[in-house]
């Protein structure tokens, strides 16, 4: 079955401390990974795709298909970044999302 | 571009009635689908709709469903609501891109309570 785990509903870490949200999936295939967040009263919005190897604000994320993880992480974490974040596998057309992780920052 | 929009944002209606949800998609994109959100089950994907034809379809019961206009607009229907239909539902648009996937662009979604 396709399926995406992300293993930890909070991630709490002070400012300045590295970050790294887990992500695990479960899919025969090649599969397309993307991380969205949703920051406070806002919209889901896509941060990160698998496949652009890019880096935004400051987050990475590698395809580990022997461990089947998508990580998502960042060296220094902001005070900004406090929000809930969504690892979700595309398949098809249609996403499968992990059940998501509020990562929150403290001062 | 303008983003994905939904309306109404918020509705209250009572167990028993139906409700008709709309997502107009970003300008040039093609693929529609919806997603409900809830505390308890996350977000889990309902349907696509891709040149007014279901694409794909999630396992929702046939009380849930949807259609596509030529423009690309889509509508989502709930017949005899039921309390466990109280959600967030979420819209997304998406255009395949220059590396062959799609991405999707999410609505604010519309808050759904059934009392």
């Amino acid at each position: 079955a396709q399926r995406v785990t992300q293993p930890e509903k909070l991630l709490s870490v002070f400012k300045g401390a590295p970050v790294e949200l887990k992500c695990n999936y479960s899919y025969s295939g090649s599969p397309e990974l993307f991380w969205y967040v949703q920051y406070s009263r806002q919209r889901l919005q896509l941060l990160l795709r698998h496949i652009s190897r890019e880096s935004i604000k400051g987050f990475t994320a590698d395809l580990n298909k022997g461990e089947t993880s998508f990580h998502l992480k960042k060296p220094f974490a902001q005070e900004e970044d406090s929000a809930m974040y969504y690892c979700a596998l595309s398949n098809t057309g249609k996403l499968i999302f992990g059940q998501g992780t509020t990562l929150q920052v403290k001062p | 571009k303008a983003g994905v929009t939904q309306t109404p944002r918020y509705l209250i209606k009572t167990r028993g009635q139906q409700v008709t949800l709309s997502c107009s998609p970003i300008s040039g994109h093609r693929s529609v689908s919806w997603y409900q959100q809830t505390p308890g089950q996350g977000l889990q994907f309902l349907f696509e709709y891709f040149s007014e034809t279901q694409r794909n379809k999630g396992n929702f019961p046939g009380r849930f469903s949807g259609r596509q206009f030529s423009n690309s607009r889509s509508e989502m229907n709930v017949s005899t609501l039921e309390l466990g239909d109280s959600a967030l539902y979420l819209c997304a648009s998406s255009a395949m891109t220059g590396t062959g996937t799609y991405e999707q662009y999410f609505g604010p979604g519309t808050r759904l309570t059934v009392t």
